[in-house]
């Protein structure tokens, strides 16, 4: 099945300096790559994704890499605000029509945001 | 509107009780699910069901079983319950096929 490394698992950055997280997966099947945000207290949220026919995607201040060769992506977070104090998850799947539950998880990255 | 709800937010207990956690979801997804967050805060999936299919995790003890009474919820019973169930519980759903989960904010399980 696949496996999803996901690192560092802490990681604190000022306020204003970007953040970068990065994961790695196994199966070289899987084409569809989520990132999720969960605040205190809450459940995660998508923030970004990205399929494998597409080496990066930008929304504002966050994007997602994807290297297919090496298979591994990244989520990468500029001008980084108090709001962005999270833990995010990256995840791996074998794309639409397999379900959610096809999704492999990373461990989670806590991201602390210092003022 | 909450589009998925669980209830109860916090629930504890002793240990050999019977409990359950309610879930529902107004998106109109056809698919739902169960997770467990442990202290680590590492997400594990335990259940998947649709109206015509239900999906175990192959790993989560018999103790544990999902119970969804039409296609909007799906409730998750936990009997003779231990020292290790305590963790966060997370209800989501999503459309049929679709990789992407809305997840609902979680039930707190602890069991003394």
């Amino acid at each position: 099945g696949e496996n999803v490394e996901q690192h560092p698992s802490t990681l604190s950055v000022q306020e204003g300096d970007s953040a970068v997280i990065k994961c790695t997966y196994s199966d070289s099947a899987s084409n569809y790559f989520p990132w999720y945000k969960q605040e205190l207290g809450k459940g995660p949220q998508l923030i970004i994704d990205i399929r494998s026919n597409v080496g990066e995607k930008k929304d504002q201040r966050i994007a997602v890499t994807l290297n297919k060769t090496a298979k591994h992506f990244s989520l990468h977070i500029t001008e980084t605000q108090p709001e962005d104090s999270a833990v995010y998850f990256c995840a791996a799947s074998k794309g639409s029509g397999g379900g959610a539950d096809g999704l492999t998880f990373g461990k989670g990255t806590h991201l602390i945001i210092q003022p | 509107d909450t589009a998925v709800s669980q209830t109860p937010k916090y629930l504890v207990t002793q240990m050999g009780n019977d409990k359950s956690i309610k879930c529902e979801q107004n998106l109109g997804h056809d698919t739902m699910y169960w997770y467990k967050q442990d202290s680590k805060k590492f997400l594990k999936i335990m259940f998947s069901y649709n109206n015509k299919e239900l999906i175990i995790n192959e790993t989560v003890p018999n103790r544990f079983s999902p119970k969804s009474p039409d296609k909007a919820h799906l409730n998750l019973h936990i009997n003779s319950l231990e020292l290790g169930d305590s963790a966060v519980y997370f209800c989501a759903s999503s459309l049929p096929g679709a990789n992407v989960l809305t997840f609902g904010a979680g039930s707190r399980l602890t069991v003394l």
